[in-house]
């Protein structure tokens, strides 16, 4: 069964820091992985999509990156803020035997200390 | 456009009730999507489709589940009966395709509770 870890669970840090939020997955063929961010009762919002082809994405404080071959992508927020605080999720999409939706991790929930 | 509509955004109903769920995708997107969320489980995907037409049900949990596209513009889940295991967030989201460049966007999703 094709899965996405993500570690850690929770993490709480003060407000400036710098961080990197870990994620990996049990199966290399993959169209694309996306990290989202979902607010308490919240809907999930987009925030990078990184194709299998790409190796890193940038959008503003954020930092996504890609290493297929070891299946692990990595989140990195720079300079964190306390509106960064949310759960994070990463998404594979695997390729292959239509399995075109997306598998999620679990999350890391984080908390930005002001 | 406003994005992936979903109603009702609460839903309390009692076991052995039927629920429905509503969702209207984004317009143009030719593929929709219907995930759970649950504490346990995380997020799975339950069911989508391509123009219309469902294509993968394999993560539909038992025949208590359905889901119909009547058009590009409107699916449902339907729950019948529901129980209390059922309690979980529903979201639908929707994409233009398949292309590795295409996002999912989701929906805020449908918070039910069965007592």
């Amino acid at each position: 069964k094709q899965e996405v870890t993500q570690i850690p669970a929770a993490l709480s840090v003060p407000e400036g820091e710098n961080l990197v939020l870990n994620c990996s997955f049990t199966d290399s063929a993959i169209y694309n992985l996306q990290w989202f961010r979902q607010d308490p009762g919240k809907g999930l919002t987009s925030l990078l999509l990184i194709q299998s082809s790409q190796r890193e994405q940038t959008s503003g404080r954020l930092n996504a990156s890609l290493d297929k071959s070891s299946g692990r992508s990595t989140l990195y927020i720079a300079a964190s803020q306390p509106g960064d605080s949310a759960t994070y999720l990463c998404a594979v999409r695997y390729s292959g035997g239509g399995a075109d939706g997306l598998t999620f991790g679990k999350g890391t929930h984080l908390i930005i200390q002001p | 456009d406003a994005g992936v509509i979903q109603s009702p955004r609460h839903e309390v109903t009692e076991m052995g009730q039927e629920v429905t769920l509503r969702c209207k995708p984004i317009s143009g997107h030719d593929y929709l999507f219907w995930y759970r969320q649950t504490m346990m489980r995380g997020l799975e995907l339950l069911i989508y489709f391509n123009n219309n037409v469902p294509i993968d049900d394999s993560g539909m949990p038992e025949d208590r589940f359905s889901a119909k596209m009547p058009n590009a513009s409107f699916s449902t889940l339907k729950i019948q009966p529901s129980e209390p295991r059922d309690s979980a967030v529903y979201f639908c989201a929707s994409s233009l395709g398949l292309a590795p460049e295409l996002e999912q966007f989701f929906g805020p999703g449908t918070r039910l509770t069965v007592l």
